[in-house]
């Protein structure tokens, strides 16, 4: 069935530094990438999403690669800042008459001061 | 205003019991889904709606049975609670019509089966 892999399971880095998150899926009729950010206790939240028919994507400090060929995509913050940290969720999605989302198993990011 | 709304927060409740969580979703949105949260931080996809009728339907065991009374409204009820069922479930809609994906999600149910 459709998996997403994502690595790694946490990240630690200090402020200011990058951070790159990075997932592979093998349902290759995927077409939409998006990435959720959960805070502690919190709702997951959309930060950034990428379809199939494009490879890179900028947000001010986040950017999503997309490497169909590999079924390779990844995100990368700069500059991170302490209220960075959340575990981050990568997804493939396709649309088979219904929509559906394969989630990643999370990154748990740590942004030390 | 609050976009999806899940009630209640948090549910207590004993193995063999039978428990309803309720969604709702004032976006517009065609499509709604039901995913569980494990203590691991996974999430997975249980159900999906769209319209009304039921469009994903995983391996969830058939004691737990969606119901979507309208396309605003998702329901999940549960029966004969395991403890293997304790985990935080999320409500989440999207608009497939409008083409765009963006799942927005309700601030959870924690269930906790004793």
């Amino acid at each position: 069935g459709e998996n997403v892999e994502q690595h790694p399971s946490t990240l630690s880095v200090q402020e200011g530094d990058s951070a790159v998150i990075k997932c592979t899926y093998s349902d290759s009729a995927s077409n939409y990438f998006p990435w959720y950010k959960q805070e502690l206790g919190k709702r997951p939240q959309l930060i950034i999403d990428i379809r199939s028919n494009v490879g890179e994507k900028k947000d001010q400090r986040i950017a999503v690669t997309l490497n169909k060929t590999a079924k390779h995509f990844s995100l990368h913050i700069t500059e991170t800042q302490p209220e960075d940290s959340a575990v981050y969720f990568c997804a493939a999605g396709l649309d088979t008459g219904g929509f559906k989302t394969i989630f990643g198993a999370g990154t748990r990011l740590f942004v030390k001061a | 205003d609050t976009a999806v709304s899940q009630t209640p927060k948090y549910l207590v409740t004993q193995m063999g019991n039978d428990k309803s969580i309720k969604c709702e979703q004032n976006l517009g949105h065609d499509t709604m889904y039901w995913y569980k949260q494990d203590s691991k931080k996974f999430l997975k996809i249980m159900f999906s709606y769209n319209n009304k009728e039921l469009i994903i339907n995983e391996t969830v065991p058939n004691r737990f049975s969606p119901k979507s009374p309208d396309k605003a409204h998702l329901n999940l009820h549960i029966n004969s609670l395991e403890l293997g069922d304790s985990a935080v479930y999320f409500c989440a809609s999207s608009h497939r019509l409008a083409g765009t994906y963006e799942q927005y999600f309700g601030p959870g149910t924690r269930l906790t089966v004793t």
